[in-house]
């Protein structure tokens, strides 16, 4: 079936260090991909996206990568802060005709001062 | 401009009770998703509304019902309440389902079932 997995749950990283956090999908007919950050009590916040005629989009110290060949997306937060702190979701849109976004289970990360 | 509002932010509802969350999306979106977040379960789709039309549901039992208004408005109900539909109830608009981008979503409806 379709599915969106995070390979780690809890990510742990020092203040001023880079982030990477890593998803699968399955489904290859997505081609459009979303990270979602959401902080305690919040509603998921839009970081960046991804279509996937592309294989990497930078934006303000975040990055993403797609690898349509493996399935693998990541996030990628350069100098990595204490507001950083959060769950970390990616998504897949399954097909281009439908608002259905497909969830990972989510990363936590932590930043260390 | 305004983000996605849903309201209430919290409810406390009795098992058999029935319940209708309200969701408005940003002005100008016409597409309105619902998503049911749990700590076992993640997000879950629940179901997308476009021109007070249903275009799409997720595997939920019938009741869960939605629907959408002509100004984009949309609610969602969910009749003889179980324990397991505590949760987090997420809506989430954008200017139409096949614009992937721009997927806005609200704070959530924290649903507690007792």
């Amino acid at each position: 079936g379709e599915s969106v997995g995070l390979h780690l749950p809890t990510l742990s990283v020092q203040e001023g260090d880079n982030s990477i956090i890593n998803c699968a999908y399955s489904n290859s007919a997505s081609d459009y991909f979303i990270w979602y950050k959401q902080e305690s009590g919040k509603g998921p916040q839009f970081i960046i996206d991804i279509r996937s005629n592309m294989d990497k989009r930078q934006g303000q110290r975040v990055t993403v990568l797609l690898n349509k060949t493996v399935k693998h997306l990541s996030l990628q937060i350069a100098a990595t802060q204490p507001g950083d702190s959060a769950v970390y979701f990616c998504a897949e849109n399954g097909s281009s005709n439908t608002g259905k976004l497909i969830f990972g289970q989510g990363t936590t990360l932590q930043v260390k001062p | 401009k305004a983000g996605v509002t849903q309201t209430p932010r919290y409810l406390i509802k009795t098992r058999g009770q029935q319940v209708t969350l309200s969701c408005s999306p940003i002005s100008g979106h016409r597409s309105v998703s619902w998503y049911q977040q749990t700590p076992g379960q993640g997000l879950q789709f629940l179901f997308e509304y476009f021109s007070e039309t249903q275009r799409n549901k997720g595997n939920f039992p019938g009741r869960f019902s939605g629907r959408q208004f002509s100004n984009s408005r949309s609610e969602m109900n969910v009749s003889t309440l179980e324990l397991g539909d505590s949760a987090l109830y997420l809506c989430a608009s954008s200017f139409t389902p096949t614009e992937n981008y721009g997927y806005t979503f609200g704070s959530g409806t924290r649903l507690t079932v007792v």
